[in-house]
């Protein structure tokens, strides 16, 4: 059974720090692309980052390029959000979401990222 | 960007009607378009990829059309458990897109 587990989530002040970990199971992590998706309270869902397989391709949101980096561990089966410069809109319910080159086919059930002060 | 503007914003309807969801880009997309239900508190949950490829475990009462900038999700015969909010996705782009989603809600 496919899972992602987040964690990482938690109340931080503006301009503040915070890494997020997507802990992976039940499939073989190191051959599929990974996603992170966040969702502001009441709001819809924003694409913030991917990484490819084996870290070739890396893309960002606008909104958190140069502020957000994503990275793999393939030998712990594990995903990161490193998120700095943090701003209130950055506050969300963070996805982690394994995906093919289309569309996300697993998600995770979130972490929760409150920026304030 | 390329942006997703889905109709209408919300929708209310009754056990066994017929609903239809819009999806349209602001540029073609060929197929790269993909559909998510999402309910409250919960991840969003892969319904349909590739425009009208439906995803392993849906139910069929779930289907998606369309190509280039309009696309159309449909639900023959809506059911208690489909109650949920709708979002389209477009992969067409390295930064992908969804639309603002569309809330289904008992009449």
């Amino acid at each position: 059974e496919v899972q992602l587990v987040e964690s990482g989530g938690g109340l931080v002040k503006p301009g503040g720090s915070l890494r997020l970990s997507c802990a992976a199971s039940g499939f073989s992590f190191s051959s599929y692309t990974m996603n992170w998706v966040r969702q502001a309270p009441g709001k819809g869902l924003e694409w913030v980052s991917s990484i490819s397989s084996s870290y070739s391709y890396i893309y960002y949101a606008d909104s958190v390029k140069g502020r957000f980096t994503i990275s793999r561990d393939n030998g712990k089966n594990s995903l990161y959000l490193q998120m700095s410069s943090l701003r209130a809109e950055d506050t969300a319910v963070y996805y982690c979401a394994r995906a093919t080159r289309w569309y996300c086919d697993y998600w995770g059930q979130g972490t929760l990222v409150t920026v304030s002060s | 960007d390329i942006q997703m503007t889905q109709s209408p914003s919300s929708l209310s309807a009754s056990v066994g009607d017929r609903v239809t969801i819009t999806c349209r880009a602001s540029q073609t997309i060929s197929s790269y378009l993909n559909w998510y239900q999402q309910k409250p508190g919960k991840a969003p949950k892969l319904l349909i990829y590739a425009a009208s490829s439906l995803q392993s475990g849906v139910p069929s009462r779930f289907s998606g059309s369309g190509s280039g900038t309009d696309f159309t999700l449909t639900i023959s015969s809506l059911q208690p458990e489909d109650f949920a909010t709708y979002y389209c996705q477009q992969s067409y782009s390295t930064t992908w897109t969804f639309g603002q989603g569309t809330k289904v809600e008992i009449k």
